[in-house]
């Protein structure tokens, strides 16, 4: 089962670069999810997708923009990328039917702007 | 908004032993969800317990049980006969009723031989 998967696993960008991280499921899940994890800091909500066609800001949504392709795909996009940027970046996905409220996780991004 | 306060930022327990993490958040809703995350050095999430605000009982997981108190908004995860395979960090997070998740900020578990 691949559950979620992100690419690329690693990314090393310069200040003002932009590029896109890119997040499929395939569970059918409803709800795709952004998520940046810093140290000290927990995992903080950048973006959400409810259902295929929409997208809401989470936390930290400033730099950041997304795109719900369709019901498998969601992606991350940094139009200009900056070093407070460096971040490990999850994409997680749920379904929320009764009795399975889980978010299901991909491996992270790690990305670095130097 | 809500928050999530994980107050230990590291812990650390004998193999074999029990360790209770803790948990705290902030909530003005009545219906909720909470969870502990676990995430090892590989950096995959992974769910180990989950709780539903209206159940009093207790949820259990093989080695790993909680200890949820509503009335002080207090969801603290036991791990029994810790095993060197727990060495991670755990995440506790509460969903609101807008299905939003909110984590803490992770207490870092070490097992020791």
């Amino acid at each position: 089962n691949a559950g979620v998967t992100q690419t690329p696993k690693f990314q090393v960008l310069k200040t003002g670069q932009s590029m896109t991280l890119q997040c499929a499921q395939d569970m059918n899940h409803n709800s795709m999810y952004w998520y940046r994890q810093d140290p000290g800091m927990g995992l903080r909500l950048i973006y959400y997708s409810a259902s295929e066609g929409t997208t809401d800001k989470g936390e930290v949504p400033n730099g950041y923009n997304v795109s719900r392709l369709n019901k498998r795909e969601f992606s991350l996009r940094l139009e200009s990328a900056a070093p407070s940027q460096t971040s490990v970046y999850f994409c997680a996905s749920r379904d929320l039917g009764q009795g399975v409220r889980e978010a299901f996780f991909g491996q992270g991004t790690r990305l670095t702007v130097v | 908004a809500q928050t999530v306060t994980q107050s230990q930022p590291e812990m650390s327990v004998q193999e074999a032993e029990t360790v209770t993490l803790s948990c705290t958040y902030d909530t003005s809703e009545n219906n909720y969800y909470l969870f502990w995350y676990k995430q090892p050095p590989s950096r995959q999430m992974i769910l180990v317990i989950r709780q539903e605000a209206y159940k009093q009982q207790n949820a259990t997981e093989n080695r790993f049980s909680v200890n949820f108190q509503k009335a002080a908004k207090s969801f603290s995860l036991k791990i029994s006969d810790s095993q060197l395979g727990d060495t991670a960090m755990y995440f506790c997070a509460f969903e609101d009723t807008g299905n939003q998740f909110y984590f803490g900020t992770g207490t870092s578990l070490t097992v020791i031989p």
